[in-house]
């Protein structure tokens, strides 16, 4: 069974920087797609950012970008110019690309981490 | 574009009773998963259904069962509730089950079990 794992439950920065959120998975799969969510306080769930296994070059979404390490199975997001509107919790996500079995179109989250970010 | 809604926003209900949640899928999109955010936790993937039938199931006990309508819209159906069933319930649709279709989610249903 996939696990994804965040080590931060809180992080905080000022408005105009930059923060890094970490995140780490496991699995014993080779094909599979990572995600980062955001969910404000309205409780949706907002997509971020998505990267590919396959893929080694790192994902990017205008100021959100993703440093995934694949053989560290590891994934962090990070955060330019942060505002005020990126507050939130962020969870990382993991699917695995494999069609059928029980799990399937299983999303498996993170513990999130708290976003403050101040002005 | 309407997006993905769920109803009720919030609930009440008593230990042992039974419960049904509702969501309508963003236009167009003909897959449906739900899952269950405990306050302070990531959600946990409990099933999706692709065109009225379950195709996914997570580690939930029989309790838990759903429906999906002919339209995609979808319904969580929670029998013998427990303290434990109170949390966010969360429902996502998606345009086919393949694994590059991006999820939208609702707002969430917020269930309390006194």
């Amino acid at each position: 069974a996939q696990t994804v794992t965040q080590s931060q439950p809180e992080m905080s920065v000022q408005e105009a920087e930059t923060v890094t959120l970490s995140c780490t998975y496991d699995t014993s799969e080779s094909d599979y797609y990572l995600f980062w969510y955001k969910q404000p306080p309205s409780r949706q769930m907002i997509l971020v950012i998505r990267q590919e296994a396959y893929k080694q070059q790192n994902a990017t979404e205008n100021r959100f970008s993703v440093n995934f390490q694949k053989a560290a199975k590891s994934f962090s997001l990070k955060i330019s110019d942060s505002q005020l509107g990126d507050a939130a919790m962020y969870f990382c996500a993991y699917r695995s690309a494999l069609a059928g079995g029980t799990s399937y179109g299983k999303l498996t989250f993170g513990q999130g981490t708290i976003l403050t970010v101040h002005p | 574009e309407t997006g993905v809604t769920q109803s009720p926003t919030h609930l009440i209900k008593t230990r042992g009773q039974q419960v049904t949640l509702r969501c309508s899928s963003q236009s167009g999109h003909n897959t449906v998963s739900w899952y269950q955010q405990a306050l302070g936790q990531g959600p946990q993937f409990i099933f999706q259904y692709y065109r009225e039938e379950e195709n996914g199931r997570g580690n939930f006990p029989p309790r838990f069962s759903g429906l999906q309508f002919p339209n995609y819209s979808s319904e969580l159906n929670v029998n013998a509730l427990e303290l434990d069933d109170s949390a966010l319930y969360l429902c996502a649709s998606s345009l086919a089950t393949g694994v590059n279709s991006p999820l939208h989610f609702g707002n969430g249903t917020r269930l309390t079990v006194t």
